[in-house]
């Protein structure tokens, strides 16, 4: 597709169960970041992939969040055991610029609820 | 750290009205300044840039003007649309660095 595509666009989960949630970014696009929305707050920055240079981890707010990025393209965010306090949209972005000069092209996000 | 506040919404207006979002940013040295905009059902999208002091991003009748001095970059349109109703967030980053620094957004909603 031409924009970045997120899935599953909702999920609903029990506390404790782990997810995982799906990026695919624009084809030929180096870099590619995960943002979480919780309601009423901005943007908060989770983790930043480059290319084949190790990932900037520095926004993950606990050891239950990881991400990967296979083959430099699609990326999972795994959320382990699950809390309330997870529930949020999880916001996928690419970016076709090594500078970081902040144009960035977002997903529509996916909708975690934690019951 | 680097923060971005935004006015709380929503902000309503009648088509044609003049629309002014305040924006004010905390950060050190010159950061580039940015709003983004996310229509109804989509993702975020650049609207305008900054990149240093006095500069004036523009895009689609929308401006706004980067101030040191008083650490803002408001946005603003002269005559709204229905089609803007939307949420806006501003943003900023420095050269270089990994993430940009979003405030929590406002919900514009424009009556016909």
């Amino acid at each position: 597709g031409a924009g970045v595509s997120q899935s599953p666009s909702n999920k609903v989960t029990e506390k404790g169960k782990d997810v995982e949630l799906r990026c695919d970014p624009i084809s030929g696009h180096t870099a590619l970041y995960w943002y979480r929305q919780s309601l009423g707050q901005g943007l908060e920055f989770l983790i930043y992939f480059q290319g084949n240079s190790a990932p900037d981890k520095s926004g993950l707010p606990s050891d239950r969040f990881s991400a990967e990025r296979t083959g430099g393209s699609v990326s999972t965010l795994t959320i382990q055991r699950t809390q309330q306090e997870d529930s949020a949209v999880y916001l996928c972005a690419s970016s076709p610029d090594r500078a970081n000069t902040g144009e960035l092209f977002f997903g529509e996000g996916s909708r975690l609820t934690v019951l | 750290g680097d923060s971005v506040t935004q006015m709380e919404g929503p902000v309503t207006l009648s088509e044609e009205a003049f629309l002014t979002i305040n924006c004010t940013y905390t950060a050190t040295g010159y950061p580039s300044l940015f709003w983004y905009v996310q229509y109804p059902g989509e993702g975020l999208q650049l609207l305008l840039k900054a990149t240093k002091a006095d500069d004036k991003g523009s895009n689609k009748g929308f401006e706004a003007t980067y101030r040191k001095e008083t650490t803002s970059f408001h946005l603003e349109k002269g005559s709204v649309q229905v089609s803007d109703s939307a949420v806006y967030f501003c943003a900023l980053t420095h050269t270089g660095r990994r993430a940009l620094t979003f405030g929590s957004g406002t919900r514009l909603q424009v009556q016909p």
